[in-house]
């Protein structure tokens, strides 16, 4: 079974809409991410979390929201999606007391908004 | 702002050859490291290499780190069809406290032909 999965692995949904992504992580680390790819941008950090009570915003957090749930559990919302919202949206986690800089990233959520 | 910017955007080899791909950025890091991506799929951590680090090796894969210069090489020796992916440098930087956030560049998309 996959360490990082996320929910649903692609999406269509229309402007407006309010979605949700899941991500769900065995592995037991403490810190989770939220990172959006677009072609030719490479990954954009959009919220992190250092456990259950901890919340930060990334570089692009405008339009997105998030909650973590439990350790294991962090979701990415879309309060009102926009077609710029159209990406592929990753998940991450990293262990602060082992090795706090290597990340392991689900295999991703392709959105897509018309 | 992309800390991390990778050169070439893209490489094509043949099967045996080596590959090199290069990574700059702007200010001071902890480490850097490399991650691999096959199409569409989520990062593999490759490597990590500390600031105080020179040179590391894994495998087929050699780092190389010149912080006077700001910079790093991935050499893969002995490329096979299965690294075809595209290769993305991430740095964290010295901000203070300990946030453990990266930042990913735009990635070389290698391809390797059979």
């Amino acid at each position: 079974d996959a360490d990082v999965t996320q929910t649903p692995r692609n999406r269509i949904t229309k402007t407006g809409k309010r979605i949700m992504l899941e991500c769900s992580q065995t592995k037991g680390h403490d810190r989770m991410y939220w990172y959006r790819q677009d072609p030719g941008l490479g990954l954009r950090l959009i919220y992190y979390s250092f456990d259950v009570k901890d919340i930060n915003k990334g570089e692009i957090s405008d339009g997105y929201s998030v909650s973590r749930q439990a350790q294991a559990k962090f979701s990415l919302s879309l309060e009102s999606a926009i077609p710029n919202q159209t990406a592929l949206y990753f998940c991450a986690t990293s262990d602060t007391a082992r090795h706090p800089y290597e990340q392991y990233f689900g295999p991703g959520t392709r959105l897509t908004v018309t | 702002s992309q800390q991390g910017e990778e050169d070439p955007q893209a490489l094509s080899i043949q099967e045996g050859e080596n590959a090199t791909m290069n990574c700059s950025y702007k200010t001071s890091i902890n480490n850097l490291q490399w991650y691999r991506q096959n199409s569409g799929r989520g990062l593999v951590h490759l490597i990590l290499i500390r600031s105080n680090e020179r040179e590391k090796h894994s495998g087929r894969l050699r780092v190389t780190l010149d912080t006077s210069k700001k910079s790093s090489s991935l050499l893969i020796t002995a490329s096979r069809a299965a690294d075809t992916a595209s290769y993305f440098c991430a740095t964290d930087y010295r901000s203070g406290g300990s946030n453990y956030k990266l930042t990913f560049g735009k990635g070389t998309l290698l391809t390797v032909n059979p």
